[in-house]
């Protein structure tokens, strides 16, 4: 168990709609971190968040967009969900300090569009 | 096109025998990472190497750091069923914070 939670785990939804995945991270670490993971494109960075604030930004598209709220959970929005957007959607945190790209993985939310 | 190029993508070996993935990359890193991910889990941190030459042992599994920073080893003795999964190597350029992952090395160990 590596600390870090995400619900749902499983999420089937239709195309058009629109979604939510949550994340908790590791009791202190600041940083989270979105992937999406599919069976083509591999383990894929979308965006991190420090503190609350937007930190880096990877292939992430403009349908998806995120948040880091003041008790350090993170919440990844995806809107006008299309089947290609079916994966496993990943979240991970990482010590404030330190070695501060060792990153910790949640167990993740698989995700199928209909 | 993959920063952290893997290989070999797959391995198919029997308990008892040894095997090396590999990751390599034109830049240069400040840190690799391996991680293992089975089915259906995220991955989970193995080690971090940080020094360029250095060596990391964990029980079966050796991990080494190149000379020059841009490639990595990863090396299974005796490999065991429970040694099945993904392998991820990943790391952040010197010039970029992201961190970026290797597209994965699939080892499947046969009992």
């Amino acid at each position: 168990d590596s600390g870090v939670t995400q619900t749902p785990k499983h999420l089937i939804t239709a195309t058009g709609q629109r979604v939510t995945l949550r994340c908790s991270p590791r009791s202190g670490d600041l940083s989270v971190y979105w992937y999406q993971q599919s069976l083509d494109q591999g383990l894929q960075f979308l965006i991190q968040y420090y503190n609350g604030e937007e930190r880096a930004k990877g292939n992430i598209l403009e349908r998806f967009s995120a948040q880091q709220f003041p008790d350090l959970h993170s919440e990844l929005n995806l809107s006008s969900l299309e089947l290609g957007d079916s994966a496993l959607y990943f979240c991970a945190s990482s010590p404030t300090s330190g070695r501060a790209n060792e990153q910790f993985f949640g167990p993740g939310t698989r995700l199928t569009v209909l | 096109t993959q920063l952290l190029e893997q290989s070999p993508q797959f391995l198919s070996i029997q308990e008892g025998e040894n095997l090396t993935v590999y990751c390599n990359s034109s830049s240069v890193f400040s840190s690799l990472q391996w991680y293992r991910q089975e089915p259906g889990e995220g991955p989970v941190l193995l080690v971090t190497v940080v020094t360029g030459g250095e060596v990391k042992k964990l029980k079966r599994l050796t991990f080494q750091f190149g000379d020059a920073r841009k490639d990595s080893s990863l090396h299974i003795t005796a490999a065991q069923p429970g040694d099945t999964g993904l392998y991820l190597c990943a790391g952040s350029p010197t010039n970029d914070y992201k961190l970026s992952f290797g597209a994965g090395t699939t080892v499947t160990v046969r009992a």
